[in-house]
This record gives structure tokens, sequence and C-alpha cells, in this order.
């Protein structure tokens, strides 16, 4: 069983359309995040959840809306999507004590 | 705030050979420090991490890391790299131990390792 799950792998979509990106984790653990990796390989955090609480929010358009309805999904969905959003999403999770961060195997979207 | 530099972008080490990785961390206290491996259309790999105590942890696929709090360095190290190592790296830090496993990473910028025959 994957530990972190992410639907789509991959994500081709144009400019001003809405997409979301699913995310699942059967690890039982409590926090799950959005990172988001440029195509210079540079990973930042987007969004941290905790229970299903937004625990972490880095500075990041509003058109980008995480949605947690349980602790073990969290989804992404971005708005009139833009060419600079092209880039690879990873959803991880963690555990407080655990062993750092599970990562999935990443969404890569492509906005034309 | 925190940051991690990995200075090298691109390594490339022939098979057989020894390497290192380096990376140094910006922060007041002692930051949890970690190592990941991406693959080719991966995800992120842990490799081994620091908390405290022995300061050279050891990690899976043979690597190894050193935590040097003179130097704010905890680099990479594997004896001799196989193909299957050609990857790339990232360093990454974590901070508040009160909050472990609940708080933000900071990585690197990453290191692309090239393994020739």
């Amino acid at each position: 069983d994957t530990a972190v799950s992410q639907t789509p792998k991959y994500l081709v979509t144009q400019m001003g359309n809405d997409k979301s990106i699913k995310c699942e984790q059967n690890l039982g653990h409590d926090t799950m995040y959005w990172y988001k990796q440029d195509s210079k390989k540079f990973l930042k955090i987007m969004f941290s959840y905790n229970n299903k609480e937004l625990i972490i929010n880095e500075t990041v358009p509003n058109r980008f809306s995480p949605k947690s309805p349980d602790k073990a999904h969290l989804n992404l969905h971005i708005n009139s999507l833009e060419l600079g959003d092209s880039a690879v999403y990873f959803c991880a999770s963690s555990q407080e004590g655990s062993d750092g961060y599970t990562f999935g195997s990443g969404t890569r979207l492509t906005v034309v | 705030a925190q940051s991690v530099t990995q200075p090298d972008i691109h390594i490339t080490v022939s098979e057989g050979a020894s390497l290192e990785l380096r990376c140094n961390y910006s922060y007041g206290a002692t930051p949890y420090l970690f190592w990941y491996v991406q693959s080719p259309g991966q995800g992120l790999q842990l490799l081994l991490k620091y908390f405290s105590g022995d300061t050279l942890v050891q990690g899976i696929k043979g690597f190894e890391a050193e935590f040097k709090r003179s130097q704010s360095s905890f680099n990479l190290r594997k004896p001799s790299v196989h193909w299957s190592d050609a990857a790339e790296y990232f360093c990454a830090v974590g901070l508040d131990i009160s909050n472990f496993g609940n708080e933000k990473l900071t990585f690197g910028t990453g290191t692309r390792l090239t393994i020739i025959p």
C-alpha cells in the first residue's frame, strides 16, 4: 500500500481553468503538507494541516485553497490557473515524534 | 529565519568513487537536520536525520552524515557510489523540538549527482 498517494500524477490544463489535486495518507499521521517544487527543483512549503486544522499558510496566492475533510486527506484546489503555477506539487505527512516527512510521488502540473 | 545552503548545484562522480555533498545551515540553535533523495520523477525519500547525540549518523543505502556544530554543516558522505545513486539530493532543517514532526522543513536548493562509469 502506498503510504502517501497523490492524484493525478500528471495534469495539463489551460490558463484560467480550475483544478484540484488530491492527497491521501494511510499512515495515521496527524499532519499533512503541500510543497511546491519549481523548475529549478526548489522546494517550498505552501500549507500545513494538523488534524484538519490549518497551521501553516505561507505566502501563497488565495487562488490556492487547501481542504482537509479528515486527517487522512488534504486536497489542493487551484482557481484561475496561471502559467507560473506550473510546477510539481508534493503532498507529505508527518507525526510528532516520527522520522520526518513521508512524501507522495508528486503531481506535475503544466499550465499551457 | 533559518536557511539551508547547498553550495554544489551539480556533482559528477565516477562509479566506485567516494562522495561528499555539502550542506550548511543558518540558525541560532541546533535544528533537526535531514537528507532526502529524489530520483527522477519520484517523491523524496528520507536518507537519514540528526536530532541529537552522536554527530555521525548512518542512513539507508550506505550513506552517512556528520553534524559539525562549529561549522554549521551537515555533509552527506558515501564511501563508494553506485550508478543507482544518481539523483537529486536535498538537505533540510526543521525546528522546534516541541513540535517535531509537525513543523515545516526548510530545504536547500538541491545537489544533482551524476555517476559516470
